[in-house]
């Protein structure tokens, strides 16, 4: 274990279908991330989320919905997808005011779009 | 813009050593380096910071280049367990996004 706990683990959704994935850390870190892992792709960021406040929201459909109500939870809320959204996503959480700290990631959570 | 990394894959045998390129068109502030292993979290490795400084890690070292914006990432007598994905992740300023590079597979066979 990491510290960053996301659940669930795996999901199969259909494109009508409205879920959430949720993102847990208790590491006292004060910013958290979202992050879309495809294949042979880089990690590509998707939101930020500093004390709470959305700080960067990295020009995402707006079919991904982002939560953070305090600064160890995380969710990002999903409906209506895509067949092309089928992604692992990776929850990570890091101190923003902290110099020379990496990013602490969670397992992720592969989703798959039907 | 991301970073680029080089070579995309490597495979070694165990003992063996291997050296991981980053490289940005950007003037960078931080460079860190991950490790992900199949259906695993990405691990911190270590981060760098401008100053051109070197840091270890057991038998995995990096540099940074600041006048080159590249970053080195080393590995010695390199063990099984170090098989997985390395990603670079590369910082403009303090706090700034943190931009990953594609990766390079790296397969350690006995």
């Amino acid at each position: 274990e990491t510290g960053v706990t996301q659940t669930p683990r795996h999901l199969v959704m259909g494109m009508t279908n409205k879920k959430s994935l949720k993102c847990e850390q208790h590491l006292g870190h004060n910013a958290m991330y979202w992050y879309k892992q495809s294949a042979k792709k880089p990690l590509e960021l998707m939101f930020v989320y500093s004390l709470e406040e959305r700080v960067e929201n990295n020009s995402v459909p707006s079919r991904f919905s982002p939560e953070c109500p305090n600064s160890s939870h995380l969710f990002l809320h999903l409906h209506t997808l895509q067949p092309e959204d089928s992604a692992l996503y990776l929850c990570a959480s890091s101190t923003r005011t902290g110099v020379g700290m990496g990013y602490t990631f969670g397992s992720g959570t592969r989703l798959t779009v039907v | 813009q991301q970073p680029v990394q080089s070579p995309q894959a490597v495979i070694l045998r165990e003992g063996e050593d291997a050296v991981i390129n980053c490289s940005s068109s950007k003037a960078l502030y931080s460079v860190h380096w991950y490790r992900q292993k199949h259906g695993e979290a990405p691990v911190f490795l270590m981060i760098l910071l401008k100053g051109g400084e070197q840091k270890g890690h057991e038998k995995i070292s990096a540099s940074f280049n600041e006048k080159k914006q590249q970053s080195s990432l080393y590995l010695t007598a390199s063990q099984l367990s170090y098989s997985g994905t390395y990603f670079c992740g590369t910082e403009v300023g303090s706090g700034s996004r943190l931009t990953f590079g594609e990766g390079t597979q790296l397969t350690v066979n006995p």
